[in-house]
């Protein structure tokens, strides 16, 4: 079964607008991850987030984590075409093995 | 540097034929082995994980089944291929935790 939930399924956005996509989850975790995959590709890592942390950034993503109310949001700023593609959240359970996807959040940047 | 290597890319079976998809790890030990697979336009279902040689845990009760014979080794299999086996199966390692999982390119597999 799936543990992490993304919403919205779909986004679409303008070039240079941002992107907010929001990832729910039910157990506790140790870590949570966001992941990209563009279309027939296996999945690209883009950033991990401890349960000790709040907020991550790295180069137009940011990342937020509020382990008290199980979600996460994963902010993309000023957005480019090449940035359309489908986003997941993972979530890394305590004591488990396990690393479970959400549905997904699909992203069009629209030039 | 770590890679992983899984094949083939694409793959149609026809329906009741057997199934054998691998996938290798190199330039780590002792990872956490995993097997997705996703529908079209969907997300990904864990199907199996391996902590170790022969440990094998089984998400979802179906007719794939999977072994691990070697450390940096990872077999997904089907005596009998069923048409909703369909997918887009994607092996993936963990190293250390925390760690991101590391995909290999997936195998599109399409059952007639």
């Amino acid at each position: 079964s799936q543990q992490g939930e993304e919403d919205p399924q779909a986004l679409s956005i303008q070039e240079g607008e941002n992107a907010t996509m929001n990832c729910s989850y039910k157990t506790s975790i140790n870590n949570l991850q966001w992941y990209r995959q563009n279309s027939g590709r296996g999945l690209v890592h883009l950033i991990l987030i401890r349960s000790n942390e709040r907020e991550k950034h790295s180069g137009r993503l940011r990342v937020t984590l509020d382990t008290s109310k199980k979600s996460s949001s994963l902010l993309i700023t000023a957005s480019r075409a090449a940035d359309t593609a489908s986003y997941f959240c993972a979530t890394d359970p305590y004591n488990n093995n396990d690393m479970r996807f959400g549905a997904g959040t699909r992203l069009t940047v629209k030039p | 540097s770590q890679t992983i290597h899984q094949w083939p890319a694409t793959l149609v079976q026809p329906v009741g034929s057997p199934l054998s998809l691998e996938c290798t790890v190199e330039g780590t030990s002792n990872p956490n082995l995993y097997w997705y697979r996703q529908a079209a336009g969907r997300g990904l279902q864990l199907l199996f994980y391996s902590v170790g040689i022969g440990q094998i845990s089984s998400e979802v009760p179906q007719n794939l089944s999977a072994s691990r014979p070697q450390d940096r080794q990872f077999i997904l299999s089907s005596k009998k291929l069923l048409l909703s086996d369909s997918g887009f199966y994607l092996c993936a390692w963990l190293g250390t935790v925390p760690s991101p999982l590391h995909f290999g390119n997936g195998t599109r597999l399409t059952v007639t």
